[in-house]
């Protein structure tokens, strides 16, 4: 069955670096998401992705992060400059083309920014 | 704006016995779409159910099925012979109908729903 992968499993960081999560979506779906969810709360949307452009972000989503879709299989989030407050959860979906279809999402990046 | 609240932070039942989880939400779209996700664990989110708003019959997925309540904006879970496997945080979503170059339909959720299973 396909599957969303996520890439590194745990990532750790000192303030101030910038990182990069990859996601590699389900390889006909064309919508991707970010999500992420702080320990001990709920998950929030971060940004939503189609056709090389990104369509929706919420206000978490500021000018520190960015997302790519490089090569047609990777799906990127890059945090520029990390703060404390960026340690969560990172899950990665994908959604197919129909509006019904429900999203599918990674096994999560653990960030943790020292 | 929409919001997805669940007022049980944390449930309890036996192995075998039936559990409801509740959840409301409020939103000013009249076509969208809810959801039961279920995160062990390994923190891993899956599907449980799915469930259209223009659709009145509730879903059903083997033990798992919903109480829709559309006028009342609830959407309860319940969970018939409950085993050990089904013990983790539940999270109800809400996610629009995506506009097609708009809206990608991002889903929102609620604070989720600790659920233990006693054995």
């Amino acid at each position: 069955e396909p599957e969303v992968t996520q890439t590194p499993s745990h990532q750790v960081t000192q303030m101030g670096q910038e990182v990069i999560l990859r996601c590699v979506p389900i390889s006909n779906h064309l919508y991707f998401y970010w999500y992420r969810q702080i320990l001990g709360q709920k998950v929030e949307f971060l940004v939503s992705f189609y056709n090389n452009e990104i369509s929706e972000k919420s206000e978490i989503f500021d000018d520190q992060f960015s997302v790519e879709r490089p090569d047609g299989s990777n799906f990127t989030l890059k945090i520029r400059s990390t703060k404390l407050e960026d340690s969560a959860m990172y899950f990665c979906a994908s959604r197919g083309v129909s509006s019904y279809n429900e999203q599918f999402f990674g096994p999560g990046t653990r960030l943790t920014v020292l | 704006a929409q919001t997805v609240t669940q007022s049980q932070p944390e449930m309890s039942v036996q192995e075998a016995e039936t559990v409801t989880l509740s959840c409301t939400y409020d939103t000013s779209e009249s076509d969208y779409y809810l959801f039961w996700y279920k995160q062990p664990p390994s923190r891993q989110m899956i599907l449980v159910i799915r469930q259209e708003a223009y659709k009145q019959q509730n879903a059903t997925e083997n033990r798992f099925s919903v109480n829709f309540q559309k006028a009342a904006k609830s959407f309860s879970l319940k969970i018939s012979d409950s085993q050990l496997g089904d013990a983790a945080m539940y999270f109800c979503a809400n996610r629009r109908r995506p506009n097609y170059g708009g809206s990608q339909g991002n889903l929102i959720f609620g604070k989720g729903t600790k659920l233990s299973v006693k054995p």
